[in-house]
């Protein structure tokens, strides 16, 4: 099992470009997540799907749209992106709900220039 | 507003001694509480998850202690590797499945 992977791992945008990354899992997690990870801060959560075909906004959800494609994946899309999107970007999944341990991908490091 | 606290910052020690990090919250109610552990370049990845009624729980080397009338949580590593070398991070679910993240404590293993 790979568990939860991401891509790409590294990617480096110019102002007002957009882009796609991309989460699976192969876990049979009903709910998936998107987090971004700044320095010195917490985890915030981008946007999360609680089961296929549902999506709701979390924290910073700003900038950013995401699908849920079916079970198994779950993408973020930065439409135009600005230099305050620079950070890791990190998807995750679990069993259900938030109540449920989550397990993570590798991360995507992003910067946009 | 719902806030996670740790401390210290980061944290310097010698390879096999103990140690112990701290996580204050002001979650209330909550539902339970985590640590997770961050090596550089990589996702978190689940330490121990408990519950407000647990007191203790351990995982290998690692131990974490809550209580939950001084809202205060403590992870301690005991016999420290270089592996350990990573971030320690404690999250708090709230009554509302809203996960409140703490910032992380760097641990860094000296040989």
């Amino acid at each position: 099992n790979a568990g939860v992977t991401q891509t790409p791992k590294f990617q480096v945008l110019k102002t007002g470009q957009s882009m796609t990354l991309q989460c699976a899992q192969d876990m049979n997690h009903n709910s998936m997540y998107w987090y971004r990870q700044d320095p010195g801060m917490g985890l915030r959560l981008i946007y999360y799907s609680a089961s296929e075909g549902t999506t709701d906004k979390g924290e910073v959800p700003n900038g950013y749209n995401v699908s849920r494609l079916n079970k198994r994946e779950f993408s973020l899309r930065l439409e135009s992106a600005a230099p305050s999107q620079t950070s890791v970007y990190f998807c995750a999944s679990s069993d259900y709900s938030p109540i449920n341990e989550q397990f993570f991908g590798p991360g995507t490091r992003l910067t946009v220039l | 507003k719902n806030q996670v606290e740790q401390s210290p910052q980061s944290l310097i020690i010698l390879e096999g001694k103990n140690c112990t990090l701290q996580c204050n919250y002001t979650v209330s109610p909550f539902s339970n509480l985590r640590w997770y552990k961050q090596d550089t370049g990589r996702g978190p990845v689940s330490l121990t998850i408990m519950t407000f009624s647990e007191n203790t729980k351990s995982n290998g080397r690692y131990t974490a202690t809550l209580d939950a009338d001084t809202k205060q949580s403590s992870l301690h590593i005991t016999a420290s590797q270089l592996s350990d070398s990573a971030s320690y991070i404690c999250v708090v679910l709230d009554s509302n499945y809203q996960l409140i993240w703490g910032a992380g404590t760097k641990l860094i293993i000296k040989p």
